[in-house]
């Protein structure tokens, strides 16, 4: 099992442009969520799913979009990319009330 | 509503002395709690979970935490520390509800000397 895999690692983008942060698991979640990390601060959910075709805001969903067609797969979208949107991205994935599985990140840096 | 709260964003102990990261918890409901560690430039991976079984519980790499509903606390603890725990630890509360929602705590940063 690869577990929750992100791609990109690294990502820079200008001000105002676009683009999709992939999360992939294959352990037959239905859980999955997605974090950012921003230096002492934590942790906040940007948004989360509990099955396929199912999302939920979290914290701090302003600026994001996420879509769940399948239950391996849960993109987040950025469609007008800000500077406070530079951060550490998470994405995880769960059984039902269980301990939550992370993926290596994704390094965003808008300029 | 739930939260965590992380005391001290950074712990400075001596190889081989004792760890000890501070945690206390909010819930309306019995919580589920957990403490993941971070290591540098990676994801988080979990360290160990309390969900209402023993109250001492033990997790990876010798560490274990104690649950405390009287005082609201999840300590984290090793006897004996070692350069390779250097690294972020994060607690976290659960309501171990459907979604499975986890609150973290905003992390204690954990320094090794020799």
């Amino acid at each position: 099992n690869a577990g929750v895999t992100q791609t990109p690692k690294f990502r820079i983008l200008k001000i105002g442009q676009s683009m999709t942060l992939q999360c992939t698991q294959d352990m037959n979640h239905n859980y999955m969520y997605w974090y950012r990390q921003d230096p002492g601060m934590g942790l906040k959910l940007i948004y989360y799913s509990v099955g396929a075709g199912i999302t939920d805001k979290g914290e701090v969903p302003n600026g994001y979009n996420v879509s769940r067609s399948t239950t391996e797969d849960f993109p987040l979208r950025l469609e007008l990319a800000a500077p406070s949107q530079t951060s550490v991205y998470f994405c995880a994935s769960s059984r039902a009330g269980d301990e939550q599985f992370f993926g290596p990140g994704t390094r965003l840096t808008v300029l | 509503a739930q939260s965590v709260t992380q005391l001290g964003s950074h712990v400075s102990v001596s190889e081989g002395a004792l760890v000890l990261l501070r945690c206390n918890y909010s819930s309306s409901v019995p919580p589920y709690l957990f403490w993941y560690v971070q290591y540098p430039n990676q994801g988080l991976q979990l360290l160990l979970k309390y969900t209402s079984a023993a109250t001492l519980v033990k997790g990876i790499n010798g560490f274990e935490a104690e649950f405390k509903k009287s005082e609201t606390s999840f300590h984290l603890t090793k006897p004996s520390a070692h350069m390779s725990d250097a690294a972020e630890y994060f607690c976290a509360v659960s309501d171990g509800s459907s979604a499975s929602k986890i609150i973290f705590g905003s992390g204690t940063r954990l320094s090794i000397r020799p």
